[in-house]
């Protein structure tokens, strides 16, 4: 079956732009997280959605915001783009999620250089 | 809040056993642990996940102490392919009561001929 797909692959903004991500989750898979992925910081969760309901946030500002829809692809928006936004930004997904006993499917990640 | 801690890097040689082991203090009574694999340029892939003692699958063994603040990758004879970052997960009981998984800063694994 199909894995998770994550759109657009590469893209390059400038400061103060705004930027939104796109991830469509394995067939079946209710639960979308999502990651932002730095040299310095390592993998981060950003938040995770489940039944178009965020469930989880991590520790970002409220540029970073997203959503989900009926048929559990997911977006997530950065507004006010600042340099420290480049990153790789990681979606997965899994069956329910919430509960470390599932496991997560990774999509390939959306590269975003911020100039 | 749960927390992991690993090896920042490790080196080994083709045909050579690998143990990465991660330290989780603070890991909960229904806490999984679950180990990925990341190659440059790409999303973690699943490696192998556990709750206690030992499991093992095509790919590696897990182990797991009785007390589960610890746990150990073994990776079988590597080779130059299984050069990567691994990453330990453990659950992170959330505000909502819903577990989000908190990556370490995962092990740099330099496989060398």
């Amino acid at each position: 079956k199909a894995g998770v797909t994550q759109t657009p692959r590469y893209l390059i903004k400038t400061r103060g732009q705004q930027v939104t991500l796109s991830c469509s989750p394995i067939s079946g898979h209710r639960s979308v997280s999502w990651y932002q992925q730095t040299p310095g910081q390592g993998l981060q969760f950003l938040f995770e959605y489940f039944s178009e309901t965020q469930r989880n946030k991590g520790n970002f500002p409220g540029r970073f915001s997203g959503r989900q829809f009926s048929n559990s692809r997911s977006e997530m928006n950065v507004s006010t783009l600042e340099l420290g936004d480049s990153a790789l930004y990681l979606c997965a997904s899994s069956l329910e999620g919430g509960n470390g006993a599932n496991v997560l499917t990774f999509g390939a990640g959306s590269r975003l250089t911020v100039l | 809040l749960a927390k992991t801690t690993q090896p920042i890097s490790m080196d080994s040689y083709e045909g050579q056993e690998v143990n990465i082991t991660c330290s989780h203090n603070n890991i909960a009574t229904n806490d999984y642990i679950t180990w990925y694999q990341q190659f440059p340029s790409q999303g973690p892939r699943f490696i192998i996940q556990g709750y206690k003692t030992k499991v093992t699958n095509e790919v590696a063994s897990l182990f797991i102490p009785a007390d589960r603040k610890s746990s150990t990758l073994s990776l079988p004879r590597v080779s130059l392919s299984d050069t990567a970052v691994y990453y330990c997960l453990v659950g992170d009981e959330g505000n909502t009561g819903f577990q989000k998984l908190v990556f370490g800063t995962g092990t740099r694994l330099l496989v060398s001929p």
